[in-house]
């Protein structure tokens, strides 16, 4: 089945250290999006990418990169500048930028 | 991108029809009504959107009304699965606020037996 699929589920990171979330689609989209969401709250933009080899900076994209080498891959690296990296992170695709967004099952992130 | 305003929470009996308000009296032209869904822990799931027309898919109906400064997502048959939160989302697409989904706090739908 089409989808997205995000990689893991729950993840654990030590103070100092990178991690990296996965996000992979087999839609056929071009662009895809990351997306935190903090209890309670709605979602915030991290970082998109419209086509291969380009993203741009979302609302909150200070201590996290990425990178789109392969239009179905979209990793987001949570980098230790990240001072409250604890949060849902959601990967997202759609067919240009209007295109209804499908998003993954999610990845949750805690601080050990 | 324009400002939604929907109920804090509804309920619905299992079997009947989910009718769920959104107000967006400061949407442009260009502006697209979106609905998501999301249940707890999951990912959001986009249900319908729509920009003038009323629209009908597999999971709901959407009716925007003629001035298009509100619309009415309908779930036809509610079942016990279709307890989530469900978000309204006004936007265009391009430039600066490329494909961002702005969510609000969303209506908390309860479906009871």
């Amino acid at each position: 089945d089409g989808g997205i699929t995000q990689s893991p589920k729950y993840l654990f990171r030590k103070e100092g250290q990178n991690v990296t979330l996965s996000c992979e689609q087999n839609l056929n989209h071009d662009a895809m999006y990351w997306y935190r969401q903090d209890p309670g709250q709605g979602l915030r933009l991290i970082y998109y990418s419209q086509i291969v080899n380009d993203f741009q900076k979302g609302d909150i994209a200070e201590g996290y990169s990425v990178s789109r080498e392969k239009k179905e891959s979209f990793p987001l690296t949570v980098t230790s500048a990240q001072k409250n990296p604890t949060a849902f992170y959601l990967c997202a695709s759609s067919m240009g930028g209007l295109g209804p967004q499908h998003f993954g099952d999610g990845t949750r992130l805690s601080i050990l | 991108d324009a400002k939604t305003t929907q109920p804090p929470s509804m309920d619905c009996a299992e079997g009947r029809a989910a009718n769920l308000p959104c107000n967006h009296s400061t949407i442009s032209g260009n502006e697209y009504v979106y609905w998501y869904r999301q249940i707890h822990s999951q990912g959001p799931q986009y249900i319908i959107h729509g920009l003038k027309n009323n629209e009908t898919n597999e999971m709901a109906s959407l009716i925007i009304t003629e001035d298009r400064k509100s619309s009415t997502l309908i779930l036809p048959h509610a079942t016990l699965r279709d307890t989530a939160v469900y978000y309204c989302i006004v936007r265009v697409g391009g430039g600066t606020s490329y494909g961002k989904l702005t969510f609000g706090q969303g209506t908390i739908l309860t479906v009871h037996p």
